[in-house]
């Protein structure tokens, strides 16, 4: 079955640049679904930041979507987030997972999240 | 935008029933999603499509939906169904924390 692991930086420091690739094994990223990246601050609740389509079609959260990018890299099998001008109001577990369909479908499954604390 | 509202907690005995909702003007028109989430864990899908349940979900796991408010309804809670529940259809709720006294 399909398993996501996120990998990357989890100390950013204040106005740099946040990265993260999720790396898809048990299946193809050129599937018929979308991939999404969502976050969780610590003790909060769960905000979904975007997702793309193996075409490299993308959609984004209207409230991050100006330091927002995500892409894909078909070969690696494998797609990545980028947040940009970060500030420690950007700390959370940061997760990716397999979205099936545009904006408004489920997401399954998750990977298991990794904590990307935002400091100097 | 819209939103959708959650209780922020609810909590019952083992053995009853609990019901978590969810409030949303979009939800009529829409399926929802539910996730539960435990302590230091991942989100794991539990109702997609309303009512439909992912392999390896119990069965004491139902969806339901009436006009702006979907249920995720608990049969015979256990205590391993602690945790936090997120309903979802493009944005999250705020979720909710089941306490099992």
């Amino acid at each position: 079955q399909v398993q996501l692991q996120e990998s990357g930086p989890g100390l950013v420091k204040p106005s740099g640049t946040l990265s993260l690739t999720c790396a898809v094994s048990g299946g193809s990223i050129s599937s018929s679904n979308w991939w999404s990246w969502v976050r969780q601050p610590p003790g909060k609740g769960l905000e979904w930041i975007g997702e793309i389509y193996h075409s490299g079609s993308t959609n984004y959260n209207p409230s991050l979507k100006s330091r927002v990018t995500i892409s894909v890299d078909k070969s690696k099998n494998q797609f990545s987030l980028k947040l940009s001008s970060v500030t420690a109001a950007d700390t959370a577990v940061y997760y990716c997972a397999r979205d099936t369909a545009m904006v408004t479908g489920w997401f399954d499954p998750w990977g298991q999240g990794t904590l990307v604390t935002v400091s100097s | 935008s819209y939103e959708l509202t959650q209780p922020p907690s609810v909590s019952v005995s083992p053995g009853q029933t609990a019901r978590i909702t969810c409030s949303g003007d979009a939800l009529p028109k829409q399926y929802a999603y539910w996730y539960q989430q435990k302590p230091g864990q991942a989100p794991v899908l539990v109702i997609y499509k309303d009512s439909e349940r992912p392999s390896g979900i119990p069965e004491r796991f139902s969806g339901s939906s009436s006009g702006t408010t979907v249920t995720l309804t608990i049969s015979g809670v256990q205590a391993e169904d602690e945790a936090d529940y997120y309903c979802h259809w493009g944005v999250f709720g705020g979720g909710t924390k089941l306490t099992v006294l």
